[in-house]
C-alpha cells in the first residue's frame, strides 16, 4: 500500500498570509495526486486534480504543485473561509489513500 | 446539478449487519466509478470500496474484506455497501463519492454522509 504523510498535521496562520502544506508518498505516483479541503461537520470539497489541475470554481489563491513523490498545496493569500482541514489522496493504485490532513487554524 | 444522499445509517452491536444505500442524481451514474469512503469519529479520512462504472470491478481496503460487499444497481442509480460482522472500529461517517470515468479515481462529488455507530 502507499503510505501518504502530510506536513505539518497543524499549521497556524493569518489571513493574508501565504501557506503550503507537504504531502509525501511512500512510492512514487507520477501526478496522481488530489487535495481536499474539509470543515467541521461537511463533506470534504475537491480543491486540486492531477497535482496541480485547479478544480473549477476553486479560487486561484490555491495552486498545487509536484511530481514523484513530493507535492505540495499552497494557498497565496489566506482569507476567512479557508480555516479547514486539507487531506492530500494518491489515486495512482488501489487501495485509494488519504494523508493523515493539516489542520489549519487561525493564528 | 450532481446529488448524491446517503441513507441506511444507524446505531448496531457488534457482530450485526448494516446496508447503506446512496441515490445519486444530476448526473449518468452509469459512467462513473463510485467509492465509500469513511470518517471515524475526530480522525482523517479512510477509502473503504470502490466499484467500477459496470460493476464488475470491486476494490476494498484490507479492513473490511470479506465482512462488506459493495455493489450498485445502474437502473436505479443507486450505490449499496452491505456491511456484515460489524466492528467497533468500524463506527464512522460514511461518504459516498463520485469517482471519474476514467480508469483513474479521485472524488469530484461527495454526499453527505451516513453515521454508522457500532456499539454494545
Amino acid at each position: 500500500d502507499i503510505q501518504m504523510t502530510q506536513s505539518p498535521s497543524t499549521l497556524s496562520a493569518s489571513v493574508g498570509d501565504r501557506v503550503t502544506i507537504t504531502c509525501r508518498a511512500s512510492q512514487s505516483i507520477s501526478d496522481w495526486l488530489a487535495w481536499y479541503q474539509q470543515k467541521p461537520g461537511k463533506a470534504p470539497k475537491l480543491l486540486i486534480y492531477k497535482a496541480s489541475s485547479l478544480e473549477s470554481g476553486v479560487p486561484s489563491r490555491f495552486s498545487g504543485s509536484g511530481s514523484g513523490t513530493e507535492f505540495t498545496l499552497a494557498i497565496s493569500s489566506l482569507q476567512p473561509d479557508d480555516f479547514a482541514t486539507y487531506y492530500c489522496q494518491q489515486y495512482n493504485s488501489y487501495p485509494l489513500t488519504f494523508g493523515q490532513g493539516t489542520r489549519l487554524v487561525i493564528k | 446539478q450532481v446529488d448524491l444522499v446517503e441513507s441506511g445509517g444507524g446505531m448496531v452491536q457488534p457482530g450485526t449487519s448494516l446496508r447503506l444505500s446512496c441515490a445519486a442524481s444530476g448526473f449518468t451514474f452509469a459512467s462513473h466509478g463510485m467509492h465509500w469512503v469513511r470518517q471515524a469519529p475526530g480522525k482523517g479520512l479512510q477509502w473503504v470500496s470502490a466499484i467500477s462504472s459496470d460493476g464488475n470491478d470491486k476494490y476494498y481496503v484490507d479492513s473490511v474484506k470479506g465482512r462488506f460487499t459493495i455493489s450498485r444497481d445502474n437502473s436505479k442509480n443507486t450505490l449499496y455497501l452491505q456491511m456484515n460482522s460489524l466492528r467497533t472500529e468500524d463506527t464512522a461517517v460514511y461518504y459516498c463519492a463520485r469517482g471519474l470515468i476514467t480508469a483513474r479515481q479521485y472524488f469530484d462529488y461527495w454526499g453527505q454522509g451516513a453515521l454508522v455507530t457500532v456499539s454494545s
